[in-house]
C-alpha cells in the first residue's frame, strides 16, 4: 500500500539552529501538506503546496518557515532558526486531487523535533 | 471560527467491550467530517469520513460514526474493541473550501485484557 514517508523520526535541535524535516509524499500525488501537532495540543494545519507554489497557509507559517519540492520525490519543510516553541511532532501529508475532502488525504509518521 | 473538541483525553475499555469516542464541533454549516487512528510509529490513518447523505457512516476496521447535527456531534463507535484498536484517535473537521482539516487534540485509547 502506498504510504506517505518523513525522515527523521526524530530530530533534536539548538535553538538558532536551522532544520529541515523530510517527506516522500505518494508518487502520483500532486498536492501537499504540513501539519504540526505541540505535545498535549491540536494537529495544526502550516502549510499546502502545489503545482511548486504555497497554495494555502496558516498564520503559523510566519517568515521562519519555508517549502520546497526539490525535485520529483521530496517534499521538505525548512525552519530557518529554530525556537524552543517550535517543538512538536510534525505530519506530512499527500493527496490526489485538489479538494481534499473529496479524496482522503495521506499523512506521514511524523517527524517529533524537539529545540533545546 | 471553527473548532473541534474530543472531551476525553485518556480512555480506557477492555478487549471485547463497546467503545465510543466523542467528538463535537463548531462550524456555521455542515462540515466535512473524519475520523483518524494513528497506532505508535505510524501515519494518521483514515477510518472514516463523511460529507452528506446517511448520518451512520461505516469505516475500517469495524469502526463507525454517527453524524448528529443537532448536537454537532461525530461520535466514533465500535462495538467489540480488539488490542489492535489500542492507538490515538483523532478526530477533523473539513470545510468545503480551502483545503485544510481542523483537528481536535485527540483521545489515546488503552486497551485491557
Amino acid at each position: 500500500e502506498p504510504e506517505v514517508t518523513q525522515t527523521p523520526s526524530h530530530q533534536v535541535t539548538q535553538m538558532g539552529q536551522e532544520v529541515i524535516l523530510r517527506c516522500v509524499p505518494i508518487s502520483n500525488h500532486l498536492y501537499f501538506y504540513w501539519y504540526r501537532q505541540i505535545l498535549g495540543q491540536k494537529v495544526e494545519f502550516l502549510v499546502s503546496f502545489y503545482n511548486n507554489e504555497i497554495s494555502e497557509k496558516s498564520e503559523i507559517f510566519d517568515d521562519q518557515f519555508s517549502v520546497e519540492r526539490p525535485d520529483g520525490s521530496n517534499f521538505t519543510l525548512k525552519i530557518r532558526s529554530t525556537k524552543l516553541e517550535d517543538s512538536a511532532m510534525y505530519f506530512c501529508a499527500s493527496s490526489d486531487i485538489q479538494q481534499i475532502m473529496n479524496t482522503e488525504a495521506f499523512f506521514g509518521q511524523g517527524t517529533r523535533l524537539t529545540v533545546v | 471560527a471553527q473548532s473541534v473538541t474530543q472531551p476525553d483525553i485518556h480512555i480506557t475499555v477492555s478487549e471485547g467491550a463497546s467503545l465510543e469516542l466523542r467528538c463535537n464541533y463548531s462550524y456555521g454549516a455542515t462540515p466535512y467530517l473524519f475520523w483518524y487512528v494513528q497506532s505508535p510509529g505510524q501515519g494518521l490513518q483514515l477510518l472514516l469520513k463523511y460529507f452528506s447523505g446517511d448520518t451512520l457512516v461505516q469505516g475500517i476496521k469495524g469502526f463507525e460514526a454517527e453524524f448528529k447535527r443537532s448536537q454537532s456531534s461525530f461520535n466514533l463507535r465500535k462495538p467489540s474493541v480488539h488490542w489492535s484498536d489500542a492507538a490515538e484517535y483523532f478526530c477533523a473537521v473539513g470545510l468545503n473550501t480551502g483545503n485544510q482539516f481542523y483537528f481536535g487534540t485527540g483521545t489515546s485509547l488503552t486497551v485491557i485484557p
